[in-house]
């Protein structure tokens, strides 16, 4: 079937602008994961979700970071008011459940001008 | 605290040559999961394999190893007779369980493999 999908996969807002990314997991995930690379580091955590509850958003960096899965599948995340320092990759994954391996998605390049 | 370390920046190899990409790892976890993940230059994380604390047997799938070894806490990634196609930044993660049930993987800040010709 098909892998984690994200769109879209580059973005330049300006800086103050609202963004959304979406994410499609694979059909059937239970588990749904936001990171976010910066240029030459490692992914960071930023939210989980299991089906549609968030049950850990210890990793957004401010409320100006918002995530939801309302129905359980598709997840957005959203950054209000962006900054240049918002500029990374956001990296989405998805899992069967429990702890089984994550499967990541191509990331959307965000890019604050 | 619950980190991953690799120390190798970038490594730099021949085709052909054999090469050991290092992870060390700490948790105060009786029970978790290491991984290892590859990011091609088309940017796209892809999982390469998942060990349980457990089991502390080397595992072998085909030019790739692993060795993990809980007394040093360390999960080295072996790969033989490297090709440029394995070029790429490689990634070391471990999975940590938070307060509600969830998890996150944290990630070391990756190893650059350059195979060159």
């Amino acid at each position: 079937g098909a892998g984690v999908s994200q769109s879209p996969r580059y973005k330049v807002a300006k800086r103050g602008q609202d963004v959304a990314l979406r994410c499609d997991p694979i059909s059937g995930h239970v588990s749904l994961f936001w990171y976010q690379q910066a240029l030459g580091q490692g992914p960071e955590f930023l939210t989980y979700f299991q089906n549609e509850a968030q049950l850990d958003k210890s990793g957004l960096p401010s409320d100006r970071f918002f995530a939801e899965r309302p129905e359980g599948s598709v997840s957005t995340l959203k950054i209000q008011r962006t900054q240049q320092e918002d500029s990374a990759v956001y990296l989405c994954a998805s899992s069967l459940e429990g702890r089984d391996e994550q499967y990541f998605g191509p990331g959307t390049r965000l890019t604050v001008t | 605290a619950q980190k991953v370390t690799q120390a190798q920046t970038e490594i730099s190899v021949v085709e052909k040559e054999d090469v050991t990409l290092d992870c060390v790892y700490e948790t105060r976890d009786t029970t978790y999961y290491l991984f290892w993940y590859k990011q091609p230059p088309s940017g796209e994380l892809v999982f390469l394999i998942r060990r349980n604390s457990f089991d502390e047997q080397n595992e072998i799938s085909g030019r790739y190893s692993w060795n993990f070894q809980k007394s040093t806490s360390s999960f080295n990634f072996t790969i033989t007779a490297s090709q440029v196609v394995d070029s790429a930044v490689y990634f070391c993660a471990l999975s940590v369980l938070t307060q509600g049930g969830s998890e996150k993987l944290v990630f070391g800040k990756g190893t650059k493999l350059t195979v060159n010709p």
